[in-house]
């Protein structure tokens, strides 16, 4: 089936303007999430969805950086006045919350945005 | 607070040789699972193995073996019989919250493996 698809693959944007990153989750995935990865490091966790419950906002870098999640499918990250720092690629990844009464971690990625801000 | 440390930034092989790479991670959580992931060239995470905290059995999936050892806190990573597909940046990552839910990864910075033909 489907992976997780995001869009653009690429986004170059000037400092100070505001960007929008989408992403598709696997169908019937009802957990999202989106990472940074920033040149030459890890994962840096964003944000989380699950189901219908509050996001957890807790890896947000900035107030600057807000994620929506519409319909329990798309989710939409988006960057207010970029900064050159924010340059990165941004990862989203869906996973099934439960799997026979047990949390399931699986998290299955999408290919990424790279992000560049000159 | 939750750490997963890859001490190995690169590490060159050359093909046929086996290679393990290292993952120490830190928890105050009694329970959590651990996870390999693969990004290729190509940049596309993919998921290689879960493991639960409660679960110390190792596991081997045709060349790929995993060592897990509470003791150490480690989860280290052996690639047999290395080919140049394995070329890839390796991450480790810790997952939390069998109680609380909370479904984020923890990850370390990765290991680069080079495979040479």
């Amino acid at each position: 089936g489907a992976g997780v698809s995001q869009s653009p693959s690429n986004k170059v944007t000037e400092k100070g303007k505001d960007v929008e990153l989408r992403c598709d989750p696997i169908s019937g995935h009802t957990a999202l999430y989106w990472y940074r990865q920033s040149l030459g490091q890890g994962l840096e966790f964003l944000i989380y969805f699950q189901g219908n419950s509050a996001p957890d906002k807790s890896g947000l870098p900035s107030d600057r950086f807000s994620a929506e999640r519409t319909g329990g499918s798309v989710s939409t990250l988006t960057i207010q006045r970029t900064q050159q720092e924010d340059s990165a690629v941004y990862l989203c990844a869906s996973s099934l919350e439960k799997v026979s009464g047990r949390a399931s971690y699986e998290q299955y990625f999408g290919p990424g945005t790279r992000l560049t801000v000159t | 607070a939750q750490k997963v440390t890859q001490a190995q930034t690169e590490i060159s092989v050359v093909e046929k040789e086996d290679v393990t790479l290292d993952c120490v991670y830190e928890t105050r959580d009694t329970t959590y699972y651990l996870f390999w992931y693969k990004q290729p060239p190509s940049g596309e995470l993919v998921f290689l193995i879960r493991r639960n905290s409660f679960d110390e059995q190792n596991e081997i999936s045709g060349r790929y073996s995993w060592n897990f050892q509470k003791s150490t806190s480690s989860f280290n990573f052996t690639i047999t019989a290395s080919q140049v597909v394995d070329s890839a940046v390796y991450f480790c990552a810790l997952g939390l919250g069998y109680q609380t839910g909370a479904n984020n990864l923890f990850f370390g910075t990765g290991t680069r493996l080079t495979v040479i033909p």
